[in-house]
């Protein structure tokens, strides 16, 4: 079992405003972390898979890195969009491709 | 594509009822999971299918969870006897083989389930 943490637990942002969370995961013997993002009453989305120390990976407005020596991924959201609301989930995966979850950010954007 | 299908949406039921949960993942996927998500928590694996056979069910309690994938296809999570604590959201995921650590786990709307 991957102990995976999240923060913040909730963010309230303005309509055009940047913002990021951070994804802490176990550094030793790490496969891959995925990003999803789940919206009320919808399927959870994938966003990212990221696998390589300092990858980077970007999706319209919103893009991610990845440390793997010090067990960390940020998620950033550029210029906010109420349609952003939902809460963004990361996990890390283990070696019998098992997804370990955080428990979520949840992010409310003010029109 | 079609996405991965899941019913009912909603179900609410008694303690110590029995609860049945379908799943339908994406054509030709291989594996399937199924994931718990208790409020307030991420979600936790209960069982991961490769075909028809079981690769990991560590964490499904199984004096009152079952699950089967009889033809490899859609499967079927059980709940009997339901407690208070089974009050969650069911989410069932598949993936194309499920052998490879790029490979994304595609996800179905959930089941919510309320037991009262």
């Amino acid at each position: 079992i991957l102990n995976v943490e999240q923060s913040p637990q909730s963010l309230h942002v303005q309509e055009g405003d940047s913002t990021n969370f951070t994804c802490s995961f176990p550094s030793s013997n790490f496969y891959a972390l995925h990003w999803y993002r789940w919206e009320t009453a919808k399927s959870p989305e994938a966003l990212f898979v990221m696998t390589l120390n300092g990858d980077e990976k970007k999706k319209g407005r919103i893009s991610a890195t990845l440390n793997t020596k010090e067990g960390y991924s940020y998620l950033y959201i550029k210029g906010s969009q109420p349609e952003d609301s939902a809460t963004y989930l990361c996990a890390s995966l283990d070696g019998a491709n098992n997804l370990f979850f955080g428990t979520g950010t949840r992010l409310t954007v003010i029109p | 594509e079609a996405g991965v299908a899941q019913s009912p949406r909603y179900k609410i039921i008694e303690k110590r009822q029995s609860v049945a949960f379908w799943c339908n993942p994406i054509s030709g996927h291989a594996t399937l999971y199924w994931y718990q998500q208790i409020l307030g928590q991420g979600p936790k694996l209960l069982i991961q299918f490769q075909n028809n056979g079981v690769v990991d069910d560590s964490q499904l309690p199984k004096d009152r969870f079952s699950a089967e994938r009889l033809k490899g296809v859609d499967s079927t999570l059980k709940i009997q006897p339901a407690k208070l604590e089974d009050s969650a959201v069911y989410l069932c995921a598949s993936s194309f083989w499920g052998n490879s650590e790029q490979e994304t786990q595609y996800f179905g709307p959930g089941t919510r389930l309320l037991v009262l």
